[in-house]
């Protein structure tokens, strides 16, 4: 079974900083995803970035980039020039793949706070 | 992009009734859907696993014959939580993969359910 583990529970940054979140994961799998998800307050879960094991090149999403560490299994979210849009929580998943629709496997969730 | 919807949005029920919950991708085919739990300030908790014309497939500690889960189409997934009681009340989140695309979730908006 994997593990996904994110060790803040609670983060707060100033708009226009830049902020990291952790997240670090157990698996025996050697095909997978990662995924970051936002959930802001109307609980709509929206994808923020995603990156494929296989892929060493770390993934980037405008103001999102992440820094993938495969030997560490360690993932973590980097959101540069912070926006008071980006406070929500954040969940780090994980999906092994191929198959049949995996589902995701979620950490506990950081809630980010931006303030002005 | 992908849409998927879930209705309702919000529901308050009697304890001992039953509740369905609808789960639609709008503008694609999902050959697999998934339902979410999640309770208050915690993480998404994989309920069931749905692939389209088949049984679901239900995660341990989950009652298949209380979160009744039906995929009669492509575009459709219910969950029907049967005879519910206060302890159900939570927030439900269905999300679906396009035919092809196993690495892609979609999710809903999500469900509120409130037992009294």
């Amino acid at each position: 079974a994997q593990t996904v583990t994110q060790s803040q529970p609670e983060m707060s940054v100033q708009e226009a900083e830049t902020v990291t979140l952790s997240c670090t994961y157990d698996t025996s799998e050697s095909n997978y995803y990662l995924f970051w998800y936002k959930q802001p307050p109307s609980r709509q879960m929206i994808l923020v970035i995603r990156q494929e094991a296989y892929k060493q090149q770390n993934a980037t999403e405008n103001r999102f980039s992440v820094n993938f560490q495969k030997a560490a299994k360690s993932f973590s979210l980097k959101i540069s020039d912070s926006q008071l849009g980006d406070t929500a929580m954040y969940f780090c998943a994980f999906m092994k793949f191929p198959g049949l629709g995996y589902a995701l496997n979620f950490g506990k969730g950081t809630s980010l706070l931006v303030t002005p | 992009g992908a849409v998927v919807s879930q209705h309702p949005s919000w529901v308050i029920c009697k304890s001992g009734t039953s509740v369905k919950i609808e789960c639609r991708s709008l503008d694609f085919q999902a050959t697999t859907m998934f339902w979410y739990r999640q309770f208050p300030k915690q993480s998404l908790m994989l309920m069931a696993t749905s692939n389209e014309g088949s049984k679901a497939t239900y995660e341990q500690g989950v009652e298949k014959d209380k979160f009744l889960i039906n995929h009669a189409s492509l575009t459709l997934s219910t969950l029907t939580v049967t005879s519910a009681h206060p302890e159900d009340s939570s927030f439900y989140i269905c999300s679906a993969t396009p035919s092809g695309l196993q690495e892609t979730q979609y999710f809903g908006p999500g469900t509120r359910l409130l037992v009294l």
